[in-house]
């Protein structure tokens, strides 16, 4: 079955950078493309960014552009974010999720749905 | 960029019908996911596209478009569905993109 597990909670201070992962079983990964999707304290939820299966393009929403990157391992099916310059309004779960990826004429596209969620990890930024 | 626009509460009585809406241009064209969340759980997929449900989701949970809106329905509610439902889709302008709508709160009476 498809799983998504990722890593621990994480307290950063203002101006630190954090790197989260999330490892995945069950699918062969390098068939999908993959998202961060983070929701604030009672807050919605905000698509951050997403990677294509082999890892050499990913696409940022406007307002992380320069502060975020993602990227990805094959040889251990992992997804990475690193989210820098941290300030109190990156307090936040952050979700790894999976594209319902769609094969194309032998190609792989992206979707505009998510069909596997991570457990979701807390990210503090406190001083 | 664009955005999804939804209701921010709707609500149902037990068994009856409830439809949650998302608007936003050209929805109807590029179709649409909605998810459920529950308190502390994470995001599921209930409907994507016209109208499919993944596996293990009821069919009383079903969608539709008509113009620039995509209609989550549930028919007969159940307590257990009391939850927050997002809209999503990808950007107007820009296809790499993706957004989501602002979540409708159900409560089911």
């Amino acid at each position: 079955q498809v799983q998504i597990i990722q890593s621990g909670a994480e307290v950063k201070k203002p101006g630190a950078s954090v790197r989260l992962s999330c490892e995945a079983s069950g699918f062969t990964f390098t068939d999908y493309y993959m998202h961060w999707v983070r929701q604030a304290p009672g807050q919605g939820l905000e698509w951050m960014a997403m990677i294509n299966p082999s890892g050499d393009s990913t696409t940022y929403a406007q307002k992380f552009q320069g502060r975020v990157t993602m990227t990805r391992d094959a040889s251990t099916s992992t997804v990475y974010m690193e989210l820098s310059s941290l300030s109190s309004e990156d307090t936040a779960i952050y979700y790894c999720a999976r594209d319902l990826t769609r094969l194309w004429f032998g190609e792989l596209l992206p979707e505009y749905y998510f069909d596997y969620w991570g457990q979701g990890t807390l990210v503090t930024v406190s001083s | 960029s664009s955005e999804l626009t939804q209701d921010p509460a709707v609500s149902v009585a037990l068994g009856q019908t409830v439809r949650i809406t998302c608007q936003a241009d050209r929805l109807s064209l590029y179709y649409a996911g909605w998810y459920q969340q529950r308190p502390g759980q994470a995001p599921v997929l209930v409907i994507y596209g016209k109208n499919t449900r993944p596996s293990g989701i009821p069919d009383r949970f079903s969608g539709s478009y008509s113009g620039n809106t995509a209609s989550l329905t549930i028919t007969g509610a159940q307590a257990e569905d009391e939850a927050d439902y997002y809209c999503s889709s990808r950007d107007s302008s820009d296809s790499h993109l993706r957004v989501f709508g602002g979540g409708t709160k159900l409560t089911v009476l």
